[in-house]
């Protein structure tokens, strides 16, 4: 069964702080790895990764795959409150699965 | 969720009572998926058409939850019978191949 597992569940850190986000995939004949942002509304699409080694950036975020160990992280350096939201990690194939998410949490 | 729309946006219903919810492309995207979300999770994968194809719906809980896209565009998710388990916020999200898929504002079903 495809899955996807992200890590920490949920985090809190102080505003200027860096993160790093986990996601790992089991996804069978594996396309491409997506991540989102979600705040109180519908998530928002941040990155797709198809390939491995190439990182994907905007702005402060930033993002990575690896598709020999199977997994992708997202970085946000210098965070800010409007940061907080809860970050999701999916895997695709023929279809989307996403992991549980990671809440994040910006103090200020 | 840019080119989704679905409706209701509320949805309060008696235990029992069947519901349809629905999502309407607003251009033609090939893929068109349906999620439930719980609140402060990720969305559960329930169902996901090509076209008017339904590919896969190994994620509908139980036969209570069907699905149908009959034209490729508009799809409609069922729920017989609702229990008030089947409360959450239901998500539509489509998407043009191996892309990004956007999602729309989704439907919170209260059942009561």
């Amino acid at each position: 069964e495809d899955k996807v597992v992200q890590s920490p569940l949920s985090l809190v850190v102080h505003e200027g702080d860096t993160v790093t986000l986990n996601c790992s995939y089991e996804v069978t004949n594996f396309r491409s790895l997506l991540w989102y942002k979600q705040e109180k509304k519908a998530p928002t699409f941040l990155f797709m990764l198809t390939s491995s080694g190439i990182e994907k950036k905007s702005g402060r975020l930033s993002s990575i795959l690896d598709k020999k160990e199977l997994f992708s992280i997202l970085n946000i350096t210098a965070t800010q409150t409007g940061d907080s939201a809860i970050y999701l990690c999916a895997g695709y194939n023929d279809k989307i699965i996403f992991g549980k998410g990671t809440r994040l949490h910006i103090l200020p | 969720g840019a080119g989704v729309s679905q409706s209701p946006r509320y949805k309060v219903t008696k235990r029992g009572q069947d519901v349809a919810l629905r999502c309407d492309p607003i251009s033609g995207h090939v893929s068109l998926y349906w999620y439930r979300q719980a609140l402060g999770q990720g969305p559960e994968f329930l169902t996901y058409f090509n076209y008017e194809a339904q590919q896969d719906k190994s994620g509908l809980p139980n036969d209570r939850f069907s699905a149908e896209r009959p034209e490729g565009s508009i799809s409609t998710l069922t729920i017989q019978r609702t229990e008030q388990r089947d409360s959450a916020m239901y998500r539509c999200a489509v998407q043009w191949g191996n892309t990004e898929a956007f999602f729309g504002q989704g439907t919170r079903l209260t059942v009561v």
